[in-house]
């Protein structure tokens, strides 16, 4: 399975925009990058997820670097509901069962 | 429309028992995961279903199985219960090949 790396932890201000950074140096060329938010006693939620170009929606925008051994989700404007642990994952598409491999994530602390 | 529904919610089995948990995937999803999460660690991945076979299956044992129905809902069924299958288990659904998965709120499993 390939490997993702994330801080632990990050801290940042209500209204302000934060920057998750995840490593992926292993990934492969039909690899997925998804990131995936868990809130306490809550099940993963679905963030938003890439292959080559950068994506935005709703929730956030995921910047991909060129050679695409990393990547940044990015919240524009984090308010208190955004604290959450934030995983990065790799999904291969190229069949066969199509796992999430959860690490430890980066829990993200939001203060007011 | 309704997300993935889970139940029971919680559950309480005494060591050697068995047990059934369940998954309503969303209207249209064919794919199925189960996931299991222990208090302080990531989920893990157990199964994954795709139109009634199996796709993939983790590293647990064959005390864990599972099934999809023709309505793509599926159960996951545990036997001999013991004291570390305590955990949240989680259901996702998709609509196949890397798009995101919506998880279920999960079963809290106590094996006393």
């Amino acid at each position: 399975d390939a490997k993702t790396t994330q801080p632990n932890s990050m801290e940042s201000n209500e209204e302000e925009p934060v920057h998750l950074p995840c490593n992926h140096s292993t990934i492969s060329g039909t690899d997925y990058i998804h990131w995936y938010r868990q809130l306490p006693s809550q099940g993963p939620e679905y963030v938003i997820h890439g292959l080559t170009s950068n994506v935005n929606n709703r929730m956030a925008s995921l910047a991909i670097a060129e050679d695409r051994k990393s990547s940044t989700l990015i919240l524009h404007r984090a308010t208190l509901r955004d604290a959450a642990v934030y995983y990065c994952i790799l999904t291969d598409a190229g069949g066969g069962a199509q796992k999430l491999v959860f690490g430890q994530g980066t829990r993200l602390t939001i203060n007011p | 429309d309704a997300g993935v529904t889970q139940s029971p919610t919680h559950l309480i089995k005494t060591r050697g028992q068995q047990v059934t948990l369940r998954c309503s995937p969303i209207s249209g999803h064919k794919s199925v995961s189960w996931y299991q999460q222990v208090l302080g660690q990531g989920p893990q991945f157990i199964f994954q279903y795709y139109e009634k076979e199996e796709r993939g299956r983790g590293n647990f044992p064959d005390r864990f199985s599972a099934r999809q129905f023709p309505n793509y809902s599926s159960e996951l069924n545990v036997n001999a219960l013991l004291l570390g299958d305590s955990a949240l288990y989680l259901c996702a659904s998709n609509a196949w090949l890397n798009y995101g998965y919506t998880f279920g709120s999960g079963t809290r499993l106590t094996v006393v």
